[in-house]
This record gives structure tokens, C-alpha cells and sequence, in this order.
């Protein structure tokens, strides 16, 4: 597998389900990003990692936790979540920090019921 | 808070055409900014990514320019084509900290045969 991946690229689930996206990097970077798309919206920054440490993290409700074990893969642990949340999820990486191009995985759609 | 707009919204051409693609962003001070387009449904894909110091990038039939005091950037997309049709976004990223990047709404592009 090459670039960015994402699993699952679909995932339905109920507000009292728990759920993990799954995003892994074949590139070599060493920063990681979770972005939300939702419609008619543009994309928001939701976490950034660097060598496996969170640099960043947009005011984004604690029913999303992240967790990058190391710098290949990055996870997005979901619990409680609303049918507000429903959304695409995008993954990046990238090498360094400012000044450096940002890879996308193909997203996961996740639909809150 | 950077703020990007991207004009237009949606746009309708025939085949052949020579189109632009423009962005707007609030806060000039960028290290770089990201072009990118999404087919519906899916994640990113990098088109261009021009320096601050840049005025111009190519690829292909692709051209960026940049024009950081004010604050703009267009896409030039010479030749248009139907595989060509897609929504395209830009992204500006900040001098400081890690890449994290502003996105518009983007601008959706329809060329027909």
C-alpha cells in the first residue's frame, strides 16, 4: 500500500456505540492530521500530531479521542457521538511543519443514526 | 483567524476551455498555500503547493500564482477537460506552527463534453 490509508471507508453507527477510525501513513512523515468535512461546510482541522505528540487540537468535543501510537498510525476513537457528527473524515501527514506539503487519505463517511 | 473564500462557487464550462479559479484569504501572512481537488466522496489530492516567496507554480496544465499582500490566488486550468471536473480547494498555511491549513468551501467545477 503506498500514500494514505483509511479504514473503514464506511461506518454506520448509534449515539451509544463506540467506534475507532483507522489511519495509516506509508510515507514517511512525521506529522498526522484528522480533519472533519461536513456539507456545505469546509474542512476543519480537528487534531495534529507530531512525532507522536498532539501539537494541536481545535476545541473539538471530548466524545473524539485521538491516539497516534506512533508516527505511521493515527487513530480516532468515537464514543456518544451525534447525528451532528456525521461527516467525512480525512486523515493527512506530512513531513515537518510549516512549508510542508499535506497528504490526504480517501476518508472515512461516518453516518450517527 | 484566516478566512478563505473561493470564487466561484460552481462553475459550468464545455470542454477546451481555459478557466480561472480564484481564493481569498484574510491573513497575508502564509508560509505556503495548498491547491487541491476532491472528487465527491473522497479525500484530497495535492495539486500545487506555492512557496510565499513564489509568485508562480506549474503543473501540467495547471498554473498557480500567489499574490500575498493582497491576500490572492488563482488556478489556471488550461484546456479543460471532463476528468477535469471536481470540486478544487485552497488552503493557506500560517508562518507558525505546525502545516495547518485554512480551507474555502471550495470552488465545484463541471466541464462537459
Amino acid at each position: 500500500e503506498t500514500g494514505v490509508t483509511q479504514t473503514p471507508r464506511h461506518l454506520v453507527m448509534g449515539m451509544t456505540n463506540k467506534k475507532s477510525l483507522k489511519c495509516e501513513q506509508h510515507l514517511g512523515h512525521n506529522a498526522m492530521y484528522w480533519y472533519k468535512q461536513s456539507a456545505k461546510k469546509p474542512l476543519e482541522l480537528m487534531f495534529v500530531y507530531s512525532l507522536e505528540e498532539r501539537v494541536e487540537n481545535n476545541s473539538v468535543p471530548s466524545r473524539f479521542s485521538p491516539e497516534c501510537p506512533n508516527s505511521s498510525h493515527l487513530f480516532l476513537h468515537l464514543h456518544t457521538l451525534q447525528p451532528e457528527d456525521s461527516a467525512l473524515y480525512l486523515c493527512a501527514s506530512s513531513q515537518g511543519g510549516a512549508a510542508s506539503e499535506q497528504f490526504f487519505g480517501p476518508g472515512t463517511r461516518l453516518t450517527v443514526l | 483567524k484566516q478566512e478563505v473564500t473561493q470564487i466561484p462557487a460552481a462553475l459550468s464550462v464545455p470542454e477546451g476551455e481555459n478557466l480561472v479559479l480564484n481564493c481569498s484569504f484574510t491573513d497575508s501572512a502564509i508560509y505556503n498555500l495548498q491547491w487541491f481537488r476532491q472528487d465527491p466522496g473522497k479525500g484530497l489530492t495535492s495539486l500545487l503547493l506555492i512557496q510565499s516567496s513564489q509568485r508562480e507554480q506549474t503543473s501540467g496544465r495547471l498554473n498557480a500564482s500567489l499574490d500575498k499582500s493582497s491576500g490572492r490566488s488563482t488556478l489556471y486550468i488550461a484546456a479543460s477537460q471532463p476528468g477535469d471536473s471536481a470540486t478544487y480547494l485552497c488552503a493557506p498555511s500560517p508562518y507558525s506552527g505546525y502545516s495547518t491549513l485554512t480551507f474555502g468551501k471550495g470552488t465545484m467545477l463541471l466541464v462537459s463534453p
